[in-house]
């Protein structure tokens, strides 16, 4: 089985800090993803990358930068945290070969800026 | 404007009942539609995809449908299990690998 991994499910962190999140996927899949979920809002892509120290903008970057310099780890960084960045962080994968586009998505990790 | 809408926004019913979700979309041109299945502090998993040839799928109690005229899917299920409890969203994906994701049904199934 595919395994996304987010190792922190919760974070508190306080306006100005910097925060990184880490996600980890074991099937050797090029693609990750990083999501942003809101209530009412669904899912909103903020950065893709399909290969190592490759990245692509989503609908909502600002605010967030990503690394891939390994291709099982895709990180997200919020260089200085703002409030209006509170949520729900998910990650996930897709490899090329994917039956019609399935993503696998790790459990989320919730932000809370203070 | 590509767009993905589902309905209703959240939906309560009684264990044993059935119930239908239903998703809107605008996005062109369609490849194909997955519904997920999200529980409580977990990420969407799949249950099943749609592509632009078919009209219903199953798995399990759960019935996919797929009207490419009228640009609608609904995602029926059977004999409803307090397992069912969760949000169901609606992923669209066109121009090959773009996608978008309706805002999700957030079920609640009551003993």
């Amino acid at each position: 089985d595919v395994k996304v991994t987010q190792s922190l499910r919760y974070l508190v962190k306080r306006t100005g800090e910097k925060v990184f999140l880490e996600c980890v996927q074991d099937m050797d899949h090029e693609n990750m993803f990083w999501y942003r979920q809101d209530p009412g809002l669904g899912l909103r892509l903020i950065y893709f990358s399909y290969d190592v120290k490759m990245k692509e903008k989503g609908d909502i970057p600002e605010g967030y930068s990503v690394s891939r310099e390994k291709k099982e780890r895709f990180s997200l960084i919020l260089e200085s945290a703002s409030t209006n960045q509170t949520s729900m962080y998910l990650c996930a994968s897709r490899g090329w070969g994917e039956y019609y586009n399935e993503q696998f998505f790790g459990p989320g990790t919730r932000l809370t800026v203070l | 404007k590509n767009q993905v809408e589902q309905s209703p926004q959240s939906l309560i019913i009684l264990e044993g009942k059935n119930c239908t979700l239903q998703c809107n979309y605008t996005v062109s041109p369609f490849s194909n539609l997955r519904w997920y299945k999200q529980d409580t502090g977990r990420g969407p998993v799949s249950l099943t995809i749609m592509t632009f040839s078919e009209n219903t799928k199953s798995n399990g109690r759960y019935t996919a449908t797929l009207d490419a005229d009228t640009k609608q899917s609904s995602l029926h299920i059977t004999a409803s299990q307090l397992s069912d409890s969760a949000s169901y969203i609606c992923v669209c994906y066109y121009n090959n690998n773009d996608m978008r994701f309706g805002a999700g049904t957030r079920l609640t199934v009551k003993p």
